[in-house]
C-alpha cells in the first residue's frame, strides 16, 4: 500500500499569509494526487486534482505542484474562509490512501 | 447539479449489520465509478471501497474486506454498502463519493453516521 504523509500537521497563520502544505507518497504516483479541504461538520471539497489542476469554482489562490513522490499545496493569500483541514490523497492505485491532514488555523 | 444523498446510518450493536444507501442525481450515474469513504469521530479520512461503473471492478480496504460489500443499481441511480460483523472501530461518518476522470473524488455526499456500540 502507498503511505501518504503530510507536513506540517498544523499551521497557524494570518489572513493574507502564504501557506504551503507538503504531501509525500511512499512510492511514485506520477501526478495522481488530489487535495481536499474540509471544514468542521462538512464533507470534504475537492480543490486540486492531477497534482496541479484546479477544480472548477475553486479560487485561483489555491495551487498544486509536484510529481512522483513530493507534492505541494499553496494558498497564496490566506482568506478567512480558508481556515480548515487539508488532505492529500493518492489516486494511483488501490487501496486509495489519504494523508493524515493539515489543520490551518488562525494565528 | 450533482447530488449524493446517503441514508441508512444509525446505532448498531457489535457484530450487527447495516446497509447504507446513496441516491445519486444530476449526472449519468452509470458512467462513473463510485466510492465509500469514512471518517471516525475526530479522525482523518479513510477510503473504504470502490466500484466501477459497470460493477466489473470492486476494491476494498483491508480493514473491511470480507465484512463489507459494495454494490450499485444503475437503473435506480443508487450505490450501496452492506456492512456485516460490525466493530466499534467501524464507527464513523460514511460518505458516498463520485470518482472523477483523473480518479479524484470530485463530489461527496453529506455523510451518514454509523455508531457501533453495545
Amino acid at each position: 500500500d502507498i503511505q501518504m504523509t503530510q507536513s506540517p500537521s498544523s499551521v497557524s497563520a494570518s489572513v493574507g499569509d502564504r501557506v504551503t502544505i507538503t504531501c509525500r507518497a511512499s512510492q511514485g504516483i506520477s501526478s495522481w494526487l488530489a487535495w481536499y479541504q474540509q471544514k468542521p461538520g462538512k464533507a470534504p471539497k475537492l480543490l486540486i486534482y492531477a497534482a496541479s489542476s484546479l477544480q472548477s469554482g475553486v479560487p485561483s489562490r489555491f495551487s498544486g505542484s509536484g510529481s512522483g513522490t513530493d507534492f505541494t499545496l499553496t494558498i497564496s493569500s490566506l482568506q478567512p474562509e480558508d481556515f480548515a483541514t487539508y488532505y492529500c490523497q493518492q489516486a494511483n492505485s488501490f487501496p486509495r490512501t489519504f494523508g493524515p491532514g493539515t489543520k490551518v488555523d488562525i494565528k | 447539479e450533482v447530488q449524493l444523498v446517503e441514508s441508512g446510518g444509525g446505532l448498531v450493536k457489535p457484530g450487527g449489520s447495516l446497509r447504507l444507501s446513496c441516491a445519486a442525481s444530476g449526472f449519468t450515474f452509470s458512467s462513473y465509478s463510485m466510492n465509500w469513504v469514512r471518517q471516525a469521530p475526530g479522525k482523518g479520512l479513510e477510503w473504504v471501497s470502490s466500484i466501477s461503473s459497470s460493477s466489473s471492478y470492486i476494491y476494498y480496504a483491508d480493514s473491511v474486506k470480507g465484512r463489507f460489500t459494495i454494490s450499485r443499481d444503475n437503473a435506480k441511480n443508487s450505490l450501496y454498502l452492506q456492512m456485516n460483523s460490525l466493530r466499534a472501530e467501524d464507527t464513523a461518518v460514511y460518505y458516498c463519493a463520485r470518482e472523477g476522470d483523473s480518479y479524484e473524488i470530485d463530489y461527496w455526499g453529506q455523510g451518514t453516521l454509523v455508531t457501533v456500540s453495545s
